[in-house]
């Protein structure tokens, strides 16, 4: 069974940091392209960040770029979030989600993880 | 603002049919790249409904049907039932932005 099981959230002061983890299992992580994707209270889904499989290939919406820095271990199935100089705006649950090998869609999604910037 | 429109709400009579659009540009959608389709619960994750236009995930019933035309994408339910009443979201890539999302739909079943 996938598993993706994310961690590393809570409150923080605006400028602060924080790094979230996803913790995979359940299929060859190393074969998989991954995302974050967000979600502000009461609003709809916004990508945050692309990995490729091989690490070999990142991308960042431009709301958090230079800002925010994925990267990936794959001896350790695991997926990192890396977010500096929080603003209010990035207080959300942040989803790791798999990317399917086939297409774009985002095929297995984690529990989420709420971040809440906040003096 | 969404890269991709959606009507913020629709609703139907349980087992009436009822669609959701999704609108795009020529950067997304009407590039022809694919259009995948998520169903989101209250305090839950978001689950896979629809990949590559069309396709259903295993486990998800044929009550649920995809489409996809020039710049638009479209989810039809038939069959309404109280369970079906959700967040639809809509998501596709583009090819300045990555991947994009729909604001989202919410369905009232009545």
């Amino acid at each position: 069974e996938v598993q993706l099981v994310e961690s590393g959230g809570g409150l923080v002061k605006p400028g602060g940091s924080l790094r979230l983890s996803c913790a995979a299992s359940g299929f060859t992580f190393s074969r998989y392209s991954m995302n974050w994707v967000r979600q502000a209270p009461g609003t709809g889904l916004e990508w945050v960040s692309f990995i490729s499989s091989s690490s070999n290939y990142i991308k960042y919406a431009d709301s958090v770029k230079g800002r925010f820095t994925i990267s990936r271990d794959n001896a350790k199935n695991s997926l990192y979030l890396q977010i500096n100089s929080l603003r209010a705006e990035d207080t959300a649950v942040y989803y790791c989600t798999r990317e399917s090998d086939t297409s774009v869609a985002f095929d297995y999604w984690g529990q989420g993880n709420l971040v809440a910037v906040s003096s | 603002q969404s890269v991709l429109t959606q009507p913020p709400s629709v609703s139907g009579a349980p087992g009436q049919r009822v669609t959701i659009s999704c609108t795009g540009t020529g950067s997304n959608i009407g590039a022809g790249y694919e259009v995948h389709w998520y169903q989101q619960y209250p305090g839950t994750a978001p689950k896979l409904l629809i990949f590559g236009n069309i396709n259903r995930p295993s486990g998800v019933p044929d009550r649920f049907s995809g489409s996809r035309s020039g710049t638009s994408a479209s989810l039809a339910i038939s069959g309404l039932q109280a369970e079906d009443e959700a967040d639809y979201y809509c998501q596709s890539f583009d090819s300045s932005l990555s991947r994009v999302f729909g604001g989202g739909t919410k369905l009232t079943v009545l």
